[in-house]
């Protein structure tokens, strides 16, 4: 069956720029997480959206970076007036509510001159 | 805060011989834990999973061992084979919700 998808795979941005990610989760999986990684590192949380509830937003660096999820699936990941240090692979994830075991996209690479 | 980490950056074995991946972790409250396998290009794929009430639990050539007296887990992939080769991440969960922290991984490589 089809897995988690994101897009784009790789994203060239201007320092300054707003730029938007896109993350489909699996059909059914009502948990969503957003992650960051950075080159040699490992997964630093950003976001999480379980069902209707309230996202925990714990992780989210700074306030230029926002997330949503609509009707419950797809979610964008926004980052407004990108800089340097934002570069990194974004990796979105989802789950099943009953389970902890995370599926998780291909990332987007995104770039910031 | 949180900590999870692995004693090893990089790890190199030949094919055929045994591996172990360890990972230290912090939080004694931590319940569950995760070992991800992140292949070049691609997104984490879970590989096996433990609990606190656990400190063993096999798989298909991995066994997970969790000492929760140390706070120390390691994987350990029997046999192991080129497509091994990979970052492998332990990740920990303290029961609030679904949020995991994530060490730094280990590269492995496998020599043919």
């Amino acid at each position: 069956g089809a897995g988690v998808s994101q897009s784009p795979s790789n994203k060239v941005t201007e320092k300054g720029k707003d730029v938007e990610l896109r993350c489909d989760p699996i059909s059914g999986h009502t948990a969503l997480y957003w992650y960051r990684q950075s080159l040699g590192q490992g997964l630093e949380f950003l976001i999480y959206f379980q069902g209707n509830s309230a996202p925990d937003k714990s992780g989210l660096p700074s306030d230029r970076f926002s997330a949503e999820r609509t009707g419950g699936s797809v979610s964008t990941l926004t980052i407004q007036r990108t800089q340097q240090e934002d570069s990194a692979v974004y990796l979105c994830a989802s789950s099943l509510v009953s389970s902890v075991e995370q599926f998780f996209g291909p990332g987007t690479r995104l770039t910031v001159l | 805060g949180e900590s999870v980490g692995l004693h090893l950056p990089t790890l190199s074995v030949q094919e055929g011989d045994n591996s172990i991946i360890n990972c230290a972790y912090s939080n004694s409250a931590s319940d569950y834990f995760i070992w991800y396998k992140q292949e070049s290009g691609k997104g984490p794929q879970f590989i096996i999973d433990i609990r606190s009430n656990m400190d063993k639990r096999q798989g298909q050539r991995v066994t997970v061992l969790l000492n929760k007296t140390v706070k120390h887990l390691s994987l350990q992939i029997a046999a192991t084979q080129p497509g091994d080769s990979a970052v492998y991440f332990c990740a920990e969960n303290i029961g609030t919700g679904n949020q995991f922290y994530f060490g730094t991984g280990t590269s492995l490589t496998v020599i043919p």
